[in-house]
């Protein structure tokens, strides 16, 4: 695709329900984040995926959290038994290189934990 | 600990003046500072990079100064248009093992007034 996709674009769900969040990366690029921003915060990281390397999982906040990447392409962020303070936008971005280059962020999901 | 700051409080400038964000850094030594732009409900958008060996980076309208010894970096609009009213966040990437991975400040809001 032309960007980084994600989805659900929102998502309501109750305090203790489990829920996927997906994330479609720019094709072709060896690495993918996921951050997390409340409301009038900044971005917080979470976790970081490059090519076959284990993922910098440093910024996760919980155990309840998880995130994968399957063939080096698609990733799903995983909330377990969520809590009312998880709720906020969840953001993707990915990158075709090392650095310096720039990361392409997603358009988020935003996650209402009732 | 490694903390970012950028002024919480939001910028209000009239339309034609030159907007001046700030960036400041601790406990941190990046090898490259970006500044994104993010509107509301909208992932941030790339706009300039600036390496450690940098003092200064021009696009367009926009100018970014990095001053590794003041742990701080400016960014500048000038002509500013209402158009360029957003969020703005800087981040930084490398060094202290942090290779790869962009910590973002919390964002600073600017609104231009016609």
């Amino acid at each position: 695709g032309a960007g980084v996709s994600q989805s659900p674009s929102n998502k309501v769900t109750e305090k203790g329900k489990d829920v996927e969040l997906r994330c479609d990366p720019i094709s072709g690029h060896t690495a993918l984040y996921w951050y997390r921003q409340s409301l009038g915060q900044g971005l917080e990281f979470l976790i970081y995926f490059q090519g076959n390397s284990a993922p910098d999982k440093s910024g996760l906040p919980s155990d309840r959290f998880s995130a994968e990447r399957t063939g080096g392409s698609v990733s799903t962020l995983t909330i377990q038994r969520t809590q009312q303070e998880d709720s906020a936008v969840y953001l993707c971005a990915s990158r075709g290189g090392g650095a310096p280059d720039t990361q392409y962020f997603g358009p988020g999901t935003r996650l209402t934990v009732l | 600990s490694q903390k970012i700051e950028q002024n919480s409080e939001a910028l209000n400038i009239q339309e034609g003046k030159t907007a001046t964000l700030t960036c400041n850094y601790t406990n941190y030594s990046p090898a490259y500072l970006q500044w994104y732009r993010q509107d509301p409900g909208r992932g941030p958008v790339f706009l300039l990079l600036i390496r450690e060996n940098e003092k200064e980076k021009r696009k367009e309208r926009l100018k970014v100064t990095f001053d590794t010894t003041l742990k701080q970096s400016l960014f500048h609009i000038t002509a500013s248009q209402p158009a360029d009213s957003a969020t703005y966040l800087c981040a930084l990437e490398g060094g202290s093992g942090n290779t790869g991975k962009l910590i973002f400040g919390q964002g600073t809001t600017l609104q231009v007034k016609p």
